[in-house]
C-alpha cells in the first residue's frame, strides 16, 4: 500500500473552508483515495473516496491533482463538530484499511 | 441510516479470562472487519472475513484470537485468554463489495476492553 504523508495538525475558524492536504507520490493507477475522521475516541467515519477526478458529497469534496500525487480534502464550511483526526489513506479497496496518524484538525468559534 | 452495531460498548476482564465481543454489521454488507486501537496509538487492521472465512489477517491476529459469524447478522470476535495488551477499543466494520472491488468500510462505535 502507498504511504501517505499529512500535516500532524491544522487549525481552521468556524465557517472557513478548511483543506487538508495528504501527499501520496508513490500511488499506483489502481488505487483509490481514501479519507475518514475520527472524532474523539469514536469509530472512524468515512467522508469520501476517489480514484483520479474529484469527488463532492454532502460532507466534503475531494481534490486529486492530475499526476495523483497529491490530494486535498475540503470541509467548505467547518463546524466546531469538524473537530477530529483525518486519515488520509491510499487503498486498492476498503479492506485492509491502514492507518497513519492523521492530521489532527482544531476548528474554532 | 444504517449503521454498525457494536456490544458491548465497555467490557471490563481478568487476564486470561475469555471474552467475545459482539458485532451487528450493516444488513446488505458482505465484507466484515474488526480493527483496534490501544489508547493513544494507531488504528490497527485485525482481520478481515468474507464468504464465512478469513481473508486477510495481520501478525497481531495470532491463535488467542477467532472471528465467527454464527448467524446470519453478528459477527464476533473472541480472544481466548486474555492479556492486559489486549486492553484497546476494538472496531468492527462492515463494507459491500462490487465485484473485485471492495466499496467504503463503515465502522461501529467500538467496545472498550480493559482487562486487569
Amino acid at each position: 500500500d502507498a504511504k501517505t504523508t499529512q500535516p500532524p495538525s491544522m487549525d481552521c475558524a468556524e465557517g472557513r473552508a478548511a483543506n487538508l492536504p495528504c501527499n501520496h507520490s508513490t500511488i499506483s493507477g489502481n488505487e483509490y483515495v481514501y479519507w475518514y475522521r475520527q472524532i474523539h475516541s469514536q469509530g472512524p467515519q468515512y467522508i469520501i473516496h476517489g480514484l483520479k477526478n474529484n469527488e463532492t458529497n454532502e460532507m466534503a469534496s475531494l481534490i486529486i491533482t492530475e499526476d495523483r500525487k497529491s490530494s486535498t480534502l475540503i470541509l467548505p464550511h467547518a463546524t466546531l463538530r469538524d473537530t477530529a483526526v483525518y486519515y488520509c489513506i491510499v487503498n486498492l479497496g476498503a479492506d485492509k484499511l491502514i492507518f497513519g496518524t492523521g492530521t489532527r484538525l482544531q476548528v474554532f468559534p | 441510516e444504517p449503521e454498525v452495531t457494536q456490544t458491548p460498548s465497555h467490557q471490563v476482564t481478568q487476564m486470561g479470562q475469555e471474552v467475545i465481543l459482539r458485532c451487528v454489521p450493516i444488513s446488505n454488507h458482505l465484507y466484515f472487519y474488526w480493527y483496534r486501537q490501544i489508547l493513544g496509538q494507531k488504528v490497527e487492521f485485525l482481520v478481515s472475513f468474507y464468504n464465512n472465512e478469513i481473508s486477510e489477517k495481520s501478525e497481531i491476529f495470532d491463535d488467542q484470537f477467532s472471528v465467527e459469524r454464527p448467524d446470519g447478522s453478528n459477527f464476533t470476535l473472541k480472544i481466548r485468554s486474555t492479556k492486559l495488551e489486549d486492553s484497546a477499543m476494538y472496531f468492527c466494520a462492515s463494507s459491500q463489495g462490487q465485484g473485485f472491488f471492495v466499496t467504503e468500510a463503515f465502522f461501529g462505535q467500538g467496545t472498550r476492553l480493559t482487562v486487569v
